[in-house]
């Protein structure tokens, strides 16, 4: 039973425009999220965080907005880079701050 | 600053066999996780040590297990080898707290056939 979601395993992007890349979650218990990108051969490298008492962060090009109701969480970026081509992971950390469960990813493709 | 490295980088091994996978956290880091990354199924947490300690584990057989030495330093081992353990297995390091602060290795590639 997947407790984070990403249901769109990919996503092609035109250079400048925005990219959206959804999460769901079904634990309401989670208490902190984080958006991670991961290029290959290489470790996930942190993104973005939210915490669920906030519906919004940024920072710089890249936006989570975070909708509790909904159990949805989702990552803009604005304008989308060649170099934004990654692989892009959620996660969520439970509220005893000792478990991530990480989303299955969702390939991400800018086109120049 | 040093990253988190992790040794070896990829590995074939026979089904039954087993394996010992090394993971160097950052300096001054203490705590170290271990996850399992397969097509599809995302990241999926086996266990996290801090001060040699094994403080969380993952939903997974007790065919995988780690240790954490004094130094921080971490070992995963995973005994009589299935195909389906054939994934890339990652490292995370942070100082302490809460999991939300972690820096990634670049993972052992594990192949078994």
């Amino acid at each position: 039973d997947q407790q984070v979601k990403q249901n769109s395993p990919s996503l092609s992007v035109q250079e400048g425009r925005i990219s959206i890349l959804n999460c769901d979650y079904t634990n309401s218990m989670f208490d902190y999220f984080l958006w991670y990108k991961k290029y290959p051969a290489e470790g996930p490298t942190f993104l973005i965080s939210i915490s669920s008492i906030k519906d919004k962060n940024e920072d710089g090009r890249f936006t989570v907005f975070l909708n509790k109701s909904a159990k949805h969480l989702s990552l803009h970026i604005v304008p989308s880079q060649p170099g934004d081509s990654a692989v892009y992971f959620c996660a969520a950390l439970n509220n005893a701050g000792n478990m991530l469960t990480f989303g299955g990813g969702t390939r991400l493709m800018v086109k120049p | 600053k040093a990253g988190v490295t992790q040794t070896p980088r990829y590995l074939i091994k026979t089904r039954g066999q087993q394996v010992t996978l090394s993971c160097s956290p950052i300096s001054g880091h203490r705590s170290v996780s271990w996850y399992q990354q397969t097509p599809g199924q995302g990241l999926q947490f086996l266990f996290e040590y801090f001060s040699e300690t094994q403080r969380n584990k993952g939903n997974f057989p007790g065919r995988f297990s780690g240790r954490q030495f004094s130094n921080s330093r971490s070992e995963m081992n995973v005994s009589t080898l299935e195909l389906g353990d054939s994934a890339l297995y990652l490292c995370a390091s942070q100082i302490a707290g809460a999991l939300n602060e972690q820096f990634f290795g670049p993972g052992t590639r594990l192949t078994v056939l």
